[in-house]
């Protein structure tokens, strides 16, 4: 069965470094998103992601933040200079229609 | 502003029932999610409901009311297994954001 993949599953990093959170999404899906998870609080949506460009943004997704899709089958969440408050879990999630499926998650330490 | 809620945690016995109730508030609706999420695990999809009514899917049911803003999620013939946290979740366009209630922890005893 098909499965989105996430790497590195676990980054620890210091404050005001840059990082890369990669994603794999599943191969015929059009429709790409990054989440974060808090540890004790809800799915957060960061962004979605159409036809190469960004189709919504949270408020959370801010300058530092940026994706990309550099080839056809990476989809990137980068971060430009990491505060604390950005440790989370980062989830990606890919979707042909409706039913959205995630990645196992990169749980990110900014120390 | 947007709203979702749902029960902080629910208990219940192996073997038994559960509902979980989810009210949301949000400007438009394109349809509401469940998830099911096990510590330190990502998301796993367990339904979807667009139109009024019930859905079911083996052990799991859905149900939605669009004119209450109401959906329940129902557990039946509980197993250790179940206990986790479950999400509710609404869009508010095809292939949009979804916006996540808090979660409900459900602990199943033997």
């Amino acid at each position: 069965e098909p499965e989105v993949t996430q790497t590195p599953s676990h980054q620890v990093t210091q404050m005001g470094q840059e990082v890369i959170l990669r994603c794999v999404p599943i191969s015929n899906h059009l429709y790409f998103y990054w989440y974060r998870q808090i540890l004790g609080q809800k799915v957060e949506f960061l962004v979605s992601f159409y036809n190469n460009e960004i189709s919504e943004k949270s408020e959370i997704f801010d300058d530092q933040f940026s994706v990309e899709r550099p080839d056809g089958s990476n989809f990137t969440l980068k971060i430009r200079s990491t505060k604390l408050e950005d440790s989370a879990m980062y989830f990606c999630a890919s979707s042909a229609q409706g039913e959205q499926f995630f990645g196992p998650g990169t749980r990110l330490t900014v120390l | 502003g947007q709203n979702i809620d749902q029960p902080t945690e629910m208990t219940a016995t192996e073997g038994a029932i559960v509902q979980i109730n989810c009210t949301y508030q949000t400007s438009g609706f394109n349809g509401l999610f469940w998830y099911q999420q096990h510590a330190g695990e990502a998301p796993t999809f367990l339904s979807y409901n667009v139109l009024d009514g019930l859905e079911e899917k083996g052990r799991f049911s859905s149900f939605l009311s669009r004119s209450k803003g109401y959906s329940y999620l129902l557990l039946k013939e509980l197993q250790m297994k179940d206990s986790a946290s479950y999400l509710c979740a609404v869009t508010t366009d095809s292939w949009g954001k979804l916006q996540f209630g808090a979660g409900t922890q459900v602990v199943v005893t033997p």
